[in-house]
């Protein structure tokens, strides 16, 4: 039972930029949720989908902005990189019809701004 | 605004003693509390979690309180082991109950648990 996959592993891009980040739910899960860990904090919600929509979203510009297909994988559009960027991108999944379950995480993407 | 506070750094403790992990939240709407564990170049691991109907739950080693009034959680370890030595992470959030799923998860800062042979 795959769990959450997200590609790529690592990536360098340099300021002005465009990136796009991809993530694949673990099997059975419908939702997902994107995260920027930056060094030495906590993970800090970017942006859910579910049913191919935004749901929710945190406190992070317009240049961040998603997408979700219809067998709910997902991706990451970071328009205009700025050196703050760099970070580690998680992607997380969950199920939208199940109270009191986790979301479960991928290994992210490191994405470094030069 | 920190919603979510972990406000020790690092903890150690020796191998087969008990580990408590501290965390407070500010925000009273919160009410499913989960911890996380991360170890380096790997997304965090779900630990455990509990809901604001419960004031306690246990799995295996792991055990969650919940206090409510004082907006505080804690997460016992016994015994250590020294595999649990990482990087663990409260979160919070907000239980969707029309359609069910929850909000977005905040997180504290972590707590990095070192545990000593």
């Amino acid at each position: 039972d795959a769990g959450v996959t997200q590609s790529p592993t690592h990536l360098i891009k340099t300021r002005g930029q465009q990136v796009t980040l991809r993530c694949s739910p673990k099997s059975g899960h419908d939702t997902v949720s994107w995260y920027q860990q930056a060094l030495g904090q906590g993970p800090q919600f970017i942006f859910q989908y579910y049913e191919e929509e935004e749901r929710q979203r945190g406190n992070f510009p317009d240049r961040f902005s998603g997408h979700q297909f219809p067998n709910y994988s997902s991706e990451l559009n970071v328009n205009a990189l700025l050196l703050g960027d760099s970070a580690l991108y998680l992607c997380a999944s969950s199920m939208a019809g199940a109270k009191n379950q986790p979301q479960h995480f991928g290994d992210g993407t490191r994405l470094s701004i030069l | 605004d920190q919603q979510v506070k972990q406000n020790s750094p690092s903890l150690s403790v020796q191998e087969g003693r008990i580990s408590i992990l501290n965390c407070d939240y500010t925000n009273s709407m919160f009410d499913y509390f989960l911890w996380y564990k991360k170890y380096p170049a790997e997304g965090p691991t779900f630990l455990i979690s509990i809901s604001s109907i419960k004031d306690k739950n246990e799995d295996g080693r792991f055990t969650v309180f919940l206090n409510k009034s004082a907006k505080h959680l804690s997460l016992h370890i016994v015994p250590s082991q020294p595999g649990d030595s990482a990087v663990y992470f409260c979160a919070a959030t907000k239980i969707m109950y029309s359609g069910g799923g929850a909000d977005g998860l905040t997180f504290g800062k972590g707590t990095h648990l070192i545990i000593q042979p």
